[in-house]
């Protein structure tokens, strides 16, 4: 068990819509980053967040978004969903100053 | 292209036997983390190397950084079903502010 939480395990929805993941990084991390992992493929980052800011951002999709809140959880907002978006999400926390990332056990998104 | 690439990307070997995996890049990185990942599951931690030149071991894994900070090889020894899963490599670019993860190295051990 990495300390980190992700909700849902699973979730099914349809083209077009809206869905929201969530993610609580371990105890006294500061950072949060998102992944997505299509089906056979490595990781893709896709966000970074440091208290409560954003820090870098990778290949991200404008209609994807993302915040990280006082109490250091975060969310990642997926909207206009497409089929291609259909993906395992991770979240990952870590703190400096080896910022090493401790990985969620994700929410598999299938979008029908 | 992948700032950092994995050979081989596929590996199939039968259990007791040796294996090499390599991660390598034209950057220089600040330190670099080795995951192994199971299918559904989230990569799990099991390195990071931070100096040139280091060598790290973990029971039959051994692991090593390059002296110059831009490659990365994890050798396993006589190979058990157990570690069959995705191996990625990743790490964070030195000055420059973004983690970057290996396209994996997907092992089959085959009892």
């Amino acid at each position: 068990d990495s300390g980190v939480t992700q909700t849902p395990k699973h979730l099914i929805t349809a083209t077009g819509q809206r869905v929201t993941l969530r993610c609580s990084p371990r105890s006294g991390d500061l950072s949060v980053y998102w992944y997505q992992q299509s089906l056979d493929q490595g990781l893709q980052f896709l966000i970074q967040y440091y208290n409560g800011e954003e820090r870098a951002k990778g290949n991200i999709l404008e209609r994807f978004s993302a915040q990280q809140f006082p109490d250091l959880h975060s969310e990642l907002n997926l909207s206009s969903l497409e089929l291609g978006d259909s993906a395992l999400y991770f979240c990952a926390s870590s703190s400096p100053p080896k910022d090493t990332q401790y990985f969620g056990p994700g929410t598999r998104l299938t979008v029908l | 292209t992948q700032l950092l690439e994995q050979s081989p990307q596929f590996l199939s070997i039968q259990e007791g036997e040796n294996l090499t995996v390599y991660c390598n890049s034209s950057s220089v990185f600040s330190s670099l983390q080795w995951y192994r990942q199971e299918p559904g599951e989230g990569p799990v931690l099991l390195v990071t190397v931070v100096t040139g030149g280091e060598v790290k071991k973990l029971k039959r894994l051994t692991f090593q950084f390059g002296d110059a900070r831009k490659d990365s090889s994890l050798h396993i020894t006589a190979a058990q079903p157990g570690d069959t899963g995705l191996y990625l490599c990743a790490g964070d670019v030195y000055n420059f502010n973004k983690f970057y993860f290996g396209s994996g190295t997907k092992l089959n051990v085959k009892p």
